[in-house]
């Protein structure tokens, strides 16, 4: 049983095309996690959200947005992206701060 | 957040345990030490965490020094299942969204060879 999916699993994106990643739950979780990972490199986390509260990392380009219209799901928006986006992209839940996150399998994007 | 070495890839024999040691010579009082793991094309997995006594679980054994300043993953019986790469991160409980963040390293790349 799939608890936290994301679609698509594999995106390909013209240089500069806006495109957006889902990811969805189905644990009810509080927090929602978007992570980058680039080739051979550990994930990076971009932001989050506890609720309807959005935390930005600090070093989290403004190219990034996320939206998370309810409980259930979250959306990361590249507004234009770059070659240098290409990654692995996690989404990842918890109940709260300090606890276990479950990912995801991730979307592979393709910027071209 | 507190730093942590690990190697960067070990071997194990399949069958064998797999111990996995992680180096945290800076943790504070109130961090835990999380590890995860994540497969070849998949997204990271929980597999346990503690703060200063030994847990064990279904998937694996933490065993954490007294002075907490390393710890060691055990896998008793690793299959070929379990190559992946292996996460060790401290993290504080607390309740700040910087203290619940996940920070991983570079891992251990576990080899479960036949």
């Amino acid at each position: 049983d799939a608890m936290v999916i994301q679609n698509p699993r594999y995106q390909v994106t013209q240089f500069g095309k806006p495109v957006t990643l889902s990811c969805s739950q189905t644990l009810n979780h509080n927090v929602m996690y978007w992570y980058q990972q680039k080739s051979s490199q550990a994930p990076k986390l971009l932001f989050h959200y506890y609720d309807k509260d959005f935390n930005n990392e600090a070093d989290t380009p403004d190219n990034f947005q996320s939206r998370r219209p309810n409980t259930s799901f979250c959306f990361l928006d590249i507004r234009s992206p770059g070659l240098g986006d290409a990654a692995m992209y996690l989404c990842a839940t918890s109940r709260g701060w300090t606890y276990e996150q479950y990912f995801g399998p991730g979307t592979r994007l393709t910027v071209t | 957040d507190a730093k942590t070495t690990q190697p960067p890839s070990m071997d194990c024999a399949e069958g064998r345990a797999a111990n996995l040691p992680c180096n945290h010579s800076t943790i504070s009082g109130n961090e835990y030490v999380y590890w995860y793991r994540q497969i070849h094309s998949q997204g990271p997995q929980y597999i346990i965490h503690g703060l200063k006594n030994n847990e064990t679980n279904e998937m694996a054994s933490l065993i954490i020094t007294e002075d907490r300043k390393s710890s060691t993953l055990i896998l008793p019986h690793a299959t070929l299942r379990d190559t992946a790469v292996y996460y060790c991160i401290v993290r504080a409980h607390g309740g700040s969204s910087n203290t619940g963040k996940l920070i991983f390293g570079q891992g251990t790349t576990l080899q479960v060879k036949p």
